[in-house]
């Protein structure tokens, strides 16, 4: 079955800290995997794209990192400021079809 | 700035009610989407169409319709409105291409059943 998994279900670290968050996912064949932003009351919003060929990608303080292997990836973010509280949902696509495969969400909170 | 507007941020209706929800874009996009979000289930695929008057099902079509007679706008229809469906609803729009391409998100609406 073509799932995508996510962890921590929620989190909460302090203001200049970093926290990583985790992707498993099943879905075959794998076309590209994204990491979408979404703030409270609003659509997500596209932070990165991963696709087969790539390991590590940097967006600012976001770095993501993919593992196609075993099929995992992760989303670092470093020096966390309190605009980071949001959920951030992995989102797969499959090759050959017009349908993504979204993840339940992490949902971060960032304390003062 | 490209856009993907939903007509409202707020609904409430009452069970039994037919329910409009609106969603336009303006990127001259093929595809668009229409999802349901619930806390803990991510974002579930309700209905999809790929061009004006086409329209497939997604994962959790029942009790929904879609509209699409204008490239640019892509209607839900919640036929007799039920507390189940109460919800965050989500319109989504991508180009044709099935490559790399970004989904772009509305900003929501959700929709309260009583």
């Amino acid at each position: 079955k073509n799932q995508v998994e996510q962890s921590p279900q929620s989190l909460i670290i302090l203001e200049g800290k970093n926290c990583t968050l985790q992707c498993n996912y099943t879905v075959s064949p794998f076309s590209n995997l994204r990491w979408y932003k979404q703030d409270t009351g609003r659509g997500p919003v596209s932070l990165t794209i991963m696709t087969f060929s790539e390991n590590t990608k940097s967006n600012g303080r976001y770095t993501a990192t993919l593992d196609a292997d075993t099929k995992q990836s992760s989303l670092h973010i470093t020096a966390s400021q309190l605009s980071d509280s949001a959920s951030y949902i992995c989102v797969v696509r499959r090759g050959g079809y017009n349908k993504l495969i979204f993840g339940a969400g992490t949902r971060l909170a960032v304390h003062p | 700035d490209v856009k993907v507007t939903q007509s409202s941020r707020y609904l409430v209706k009452r069970t039994g009610e037919k329910v409009f929800l609106e969603c336009v874009q303006d990127m001259d996009h093929e595809n668009m989407f229409w999802y349901r979000q619930d806390p803990g289930l991510g974002l579930r695929l309700i209905y999809f169409s790929y061009d004006v008057k086409m329209k497939e099902k997604g994962d959790i079509p029942e009790g929904y319709s879609v509209s699409r007679e204008k490239k640019e706008r892509f209607s839900l229809i919640l036929e007799s409105a039920s507390t189940n469906q109460t919800s965050m609803y989500l319109c989504a729009s991508t180009p044709r291409d099935r490559g790399n391409t970004e989904a772009f998100f509305g900003q929501g609406t959700r929709l309260t059943v009583v």
